[in-house]
Formats: structure tokens, C-alpha cells, sequence
């Protein structure tokens, strides 16, 4: 079980905003580790989305967007695409279990 | 644009060593201050973080298989190799290997191989 909680799924029609969460601790996000999300299209590798909690790597839409406050970040989709549904990850640090952790990753679904 | 991929046997019997090769292309392994990493994802679920190295030869292994785990780097091939001893069934998963970069407070990974499928099964 990761250290970083997602809900299991979210889903939303084309056009609308959806936001999925990312639920750390003190000893991660809240420990100011950047927050990275990553893209998983069904059947292939992930994909970087995010990095650094809010920059877009080239070739990524700018309908995607991410933040972080506190021990959470947060992926939003503005503009809900039916090549948006994917599994989503984030990913961080854990000082008290110095490892890499990801998110247990979440289900978009376009309606 | 630098591309991985993965490659090994698909089968391993239990107790075994898993040996995966993550073949380079497009950029020399030893060009800049990237890490080359495993990560892995049991059918179904989400992704493991497995290790990484640098061409240096600094590692840094996922402390629950710290003990079990091995990664190594061969810059003459441009590939990396990740050896995981004593398998179980829990093992049996798709291995992505992947490339590292800094930048931020972590690494994150901006290239990844296709992922490779292996069962641990006798």
C-alpha cells in the first residue's frame, strides 16, 4: 500500500473538468518534495505529465494541469477528452521510508 | 530522442535470478547527470519503484528488495541490467526501465521503455 493516496477513480463527459488528488504526509509531500504525475494509456508505459508540481513537459496540452499545498497535489484536466482516459500517477519522495513512492494511481473515465 | 528497451526471458523459475537488459538509443548512457532506473508493475496494479544507478556507479536500491536487488551499467553496449535473485510469484510483474533526470527535489522520468512481462512460474 503507497504512502500517496489517489481515489481509485473519477470520471467526467467530454468537455468538463475532472481533478484527481494526491494524498500524502508530513514525510513527503508535506516535507516540500516535489510532486510528479505521470500518464498510463491502457497498455503502455507511463508517460511524464507533470513535473515539479506544475510544469508541463514539452508536447504535453495545457489542458493539463497540477498544484500542491500542504501534503497534497492535486492533476486537473480542464476540457475532458475521450483520449484522456488513462490511469494516473504521482509520484514523490518518502524521507521515513527513504524511498521513491508513487501514488496508488487512478482510473479516468470519459463518459 | 533517446529511446529504451527492455529485454530478457519472459519465464524464471522460483528461487531463480530475473535478468532484464535495458538497451539505449538515440543518446549515450554516460552523456549527462541522468540515473537509469527499473520500475515495475504487477498486473492490475500500480508502479514499484525498483532502483537506480549512475554511470558513476552510485546506486540506490528500494530498501524492501535492497538485498535481493542489483543493477549495473555496461556504457561500451549503452545498456543497463537489473538482476533480481531468490524470485517469487510476487515478483512476476511488467518491468519498465526508464531514465531519470534531476531538475526538481526528486528525480522524475522523462523516457521509459515499452515494459517487458515476467511470470515467475516452474
Amino acid at each position: 500500500q503507497s504512502v500517496l493516496t489517489q481515489p481509485p477513480s473519477v470520471s467526467g463527459a467530454p468537455g468538463q473538468r475532472v481533478s484527481i488528488s494526491c494524498t500524502g504526509s508530513s514525510s513527503n509531500i508535506g516535507a516540500f518534495y516535489d510532486v510528479h504525475w505521470y500518464q498510463q494509456l491502457p497498455g503502455r508505459a507511463p508517460r511524464l505529465l507533470i513535473c515539479g508540481n506544475t510544469d508541463r513537459p514539452s508536447g504535453v496540452p495545457d489542458r493539463f494541469s497540477g498544484s500542491k499545498s500542504g501534503t497534497s497535489a492535486s492533476l486537473v484536466i480542464t476540457g475532458l477528452q475521450a483520449e484522456d482516459e488513462a490511469d494516473y500517477y504521482c509520484q514523490s519522495y518518502d524521507s521515513s521510508l527513504t524511498d521513491l513512492v508513487f501514488g496508488t494511481g487512478t482510473t479516468v473515465t470519459v463518459l | 530522442q533517446v529511446q529504451l528497451q527492455e529485454s530478457g526471458p519472459g519465464l524464471v523459475k522460483p528461487s531463480q535470478t530475473l535478468s532484464l537488459t535495458c538497451t539505449v538509443s538515440g543518446d549515450s548512457i554516460s552523456r549527462g547527470s541522468y540515473s537509469w532506473t527499473w520500475i515495475r508493475q504487477p498486473a492490475g496494479k500500480g508502479l514499484e519503484w525498483i532502483g537506480r544507478m549512475y554511470v558513476t556507479g552510485s546506486t540506490h536500491y528500494k530498501p524492501s528488495l535492497n538485498s535481493r536487488v542489483g543493477i549495473s551499467v555496461d556504457t561500451s553496449k549503452n545498456q543497463f541490467t537489473l538482476n533480481l535473485s531468490s524470485v517469487t510469484a510476487a515478483d512476476t510483474a511488467i518491468y519498465y526501465c526508464a531514465r531519470g533526470r534531476s531538475g526538481y527535489g526528486i528525480v522524475y522520468y522523462d523516457s521509459w521503455g515499452q515494459g517487458t512481462l515476467v511470470t515467475v512460474s516452474s
